[in-house]
């Protein structure tokens, strides 16, 4: 039962280029979370999303960010145009249910680096 | 969503017993308690959640009071590995409200 897979590990975007993340959740997980970590602080929601489906998008920034999870495929993190203040790791967690009981999974992350 | 006060740091040996607080004053009534543990370059993992008194699994023990302002998490003899930084979260995470709130935790260092 393989965890939460995100790709890639590590993503280098040139100014002005687009990135795109992918996250698949756990099997038999329909929740998923985005969340923005930069270096010595805390995570940042970003985004909750269920199958087609996005709950809340909150912590997202209004221009370039967007996300989506298809009924197929794995849910996807899109940053238009990247500029130098979103490098940072980026990473995905899903849960079967709101978290309560279980908890929340999180994948490994992608470390995204603008140059 | 209740904001959660924690230690920035904490120092320890290997084989000693490490208690973290965490303060949650505003606690709210449908509110659990979460604790996660991350180490560098990966994600972080659950470690373990409880609503009242104590709970234990083969990880931690979280103690949490009758007022539930605070809770602790407790490990028992850690050793180098343990260390991580490790975040209190406090929520219902019931729908819409889906969403962690995580601080900037407590890094602990485990010596020899």
């Amino acid at each position: 039962n393989a965890g939460v897979m995100q790709n890639p590990r590590h993503l280098v975007r040139r100014r002005g280029q687009e990135a795109r993340l992918r996250c698949s959740p756990m099997k038999g997980h329909s929740h998923v979370y985005w969340y923005r970590q930069l270096p010595e602080e805390g995570l940042k929601f970003m985004v909750y999303l269920q199958k087609e489906n996005i709950i809340d998008e909150s912590g997202m920034p209004k221009e370039r960010f967007s996300a989506e999870f298809p009924k197929e495929g794995p849910s996807i993190l899109r940053i238009q145009q990247v500029v130098r203040g979103d490098s940072a790791a980026y990473f995905c967690a899903s849960s079967p249910e709101a978290g309560r009981t279980y908890g929340y999974t999180f994948g490994s992350g992608t470390r995204l680096t603008v140059v | 969503l209740a904001k959660t006060t924690q230690p920035i740091s904490m120092d320890s040996y290997e084989g000693q017993e490490v208690n973290i607080t965490c303060s949650h004053n505003n606690i709210a009534t449908n509110d659990y308690i979460t604790w996660y543990q991350q180490f560098p370059s990966q994600g972080p993992r659950f470690i373990i959640q409880g609503y009242k008194t104590k709970v234990t699994n083969e990880v931690a023990s979280l103690f949490i009071p009758a007022d539930r302002k605070s809770s602790t998490l407790s490990l028992p003899r850690v050793s180098l590995s343990d260390t991580a930084v490790y975040y209190c979260l406090v929520g219902d995470y019931r729908g819409s409200q889906g969403n962690l709130i995580f601080g900037k935790g407590t890094k602990l260092s485990v010596k020899p």
